[in-house]
């Protein structure tokens, strides 16, 4: 069954370094999606991309963050100078599809990269 | 804006049991509405979903849940629960776009 990848799974990181997760997306998806976890909180949207550009984007992404899709597989989400408070699980995830014309737009996670900010 | 309000953080039942997680959405326009299960150590993974079609909603592991617009719920049930049932669930909701938006969760706990 096809399914997002993530690496790295866990990340250690210093504060102020730039760390980059990978995705890659279930292979005839067209959108993606970034979502973050951090420990003992909800799950909070990101960011969505489609067509090579971001076409929604929360608060929480400012501009420290970024989303490219380098290749044909891969999404990545970048991040310049990494806070504290930026010690989460990111989750990747993809639809093949938006909402409408009988599609769901089902969204299908990865299983998140744990991201530790010291 | 659409939200999503999770009732009881932690949930605690005995192998056996019913399994009642509650769900509160608010939306101004129809929703569809998903309930997603993270096991430990693991990714979020579609129980299943309510998009307009059938109110009662059958998923994955013997799980439903049944769509109210009277009293804006989606609560997810299941008639015994299994000690594989221990996880993380999440209601969300999602208005218009794909974006979804979580609640806070629910960990739910099976006794022997």
């Amino acid at each position: 069954e096809p399914e997002v990848t993530q690496t790295p799974s866990h990340q250690v990181t210093q504060m102020g370094q730039e760390v980059i997760l990978r995705c890659v997306p279930i292979s005839n998806h067209l959108y993606f999606y970034w979502y973050r976890q951090i420990l003992g909180q909800k799950v909070e949207f990101l960011v969505s991309f489609y067509n090579n550009e971001i076409s929604e984007k929360s608060e929480i992404f400012d501009d420290q963050f970024s989303v490219e899709r380098p290749d044909g597989s891969n999404f990545t989400l970048k991040i310049r100078s990494t806070k504290l408070e930026d010690s989460a699980m990111y989750f990747c995830a993809s639809s093949e599809a938006l909402r409408g014309g009988g599609n769901t737009g089902e969204l299908f996670f990865g299983e998140g990269s744990r991201l530790t900010v010291l | 804006a659409q939200s999503v309000t999770q009732l009881g953080s932690h949930v605690s039942v005995s192998e056996g049991a019913l399994v009642l997680l509650r769900c509160n959405y608010s939306s101004s326009v129809p929703p569809y509405l998903f309930w997603y299960v993270q096991y430990p150590n693991q990714g979020l993974q579609l129980l299943l979903k309510y998009t307009s079609a059938a109110t009662l909603v059958k998923g994955i592991n013997g799980f439903e849940a049944e769509f109210k617009k009277s009293e804006t719920s989606f609560h997810l049930t299941k008639p015994s629960a299994h000690m594989s049932d221990a996880a993380e669930y999440f209601c969300a909701v999602s208005v218009l776009t794909d974006k979804l938006i979580f609640g806070t969760g629910t960990r739910l706990q099976v006794f022997p």
